[in-house]
């Protein structure tokens, strides 16, 4: 597609529930990230694919959270037993180069996540 | 531990002023990226700039890289409604990896 896919756009979950969160990349974007936003602040570092490498997870904030991306191209953030602190917008972006200063991410509209 | 620090973190102001907003960190980057994002969406690229002490305009926006490549500078000149936003700087490391600093909400009162 010509931009960069996220769905859910709006999930509305229960506390303990567990949750998916779909993102699909532009095509030919060998780099994919996940980054989580509360209201009006900037962007927490969640996990970082590059091509073939194993992933970079270090700002994944518990074991409740992991990330899979399957065949180079879509990826899924899955949370489980949610916890309120959880809500939050989750943003996916990829970019077509890899460990250049020329990096241009392109962001996705998020999934925002709210747990009751 | 915030690695990219962002100051003002809200600045509203009249049309026609200027202002600046400073992004700070104590690491060296290979390039800091600027950002604008609007409400329900994602944030944009306004900028990447990579060479110490690099200055690039973008109409009334003037973006600067600090000569050590651990600070940034974004200044609007003449600010106008349509500038409001969130503004962001992202620290790029040399894998690829973005870190981004914690956002400057701008708005800007006709």
């Amino acid at each position: 597609g010509a931009g960069v896919s996220q769905s859910p756009s709006n999930k509305v979950t229960e506390k303990g529930k567990d949750v998916e969160l779909r993102c699909d990349p532009i095509s030919g974007h060998t780099a994919l990230y996940w980054y989580r936003q509360s209201l009006g602040q900037g962007l927490e570092f969640l996990i970082y694919f590059q091509g073939n490498s194993a992933p970079d997870k270090s700002g994944l904030p518990s074991d409740r959270f992991s990330a899979e991306r399957t065949g180079g191209s879509v990826s899924t953030l899955t949370i489980q037993r949610t916890q309120q602190e959880d809500s939050a917008v989750y943003l996916c972006a990829s970019s077509r180069v890899l460990g250049s200063g020329a990096n241009v991410l392109t962001f996705g509209a998020g999934s925002r996540l709210t747990v009751l | 531990t915030q690695l990219l620090e962002q100051s003002p973190q809200f600045l509203s102001i009249q049309e026609g002023e200027n202002l600046t907003v400073y992004c700070n960190s104590s690491s060296v980057f290979s390039s800091l990226q600027w950002y604008r994002q609007e409400p329900g969406e994602g944030p944009v690229l306004l900028v990447t700039v990579v060479t110490g002490g690099e200055v690039k305009k973008l109409k009334r926006l003037t973006f600067q890289f600090g000569d050590a490549r651990k600070d940034s500078s974004l200044h609007i000149t003449a600010a106008q409604p349509g500038d409001t936003g969130l503004y962001l700087c992202a620290g790029v490391r040399n894998t690829g990896k973005l870190i981004f600093g914690q956002g400057t909400t701008l708005q800007v009162k006709p």
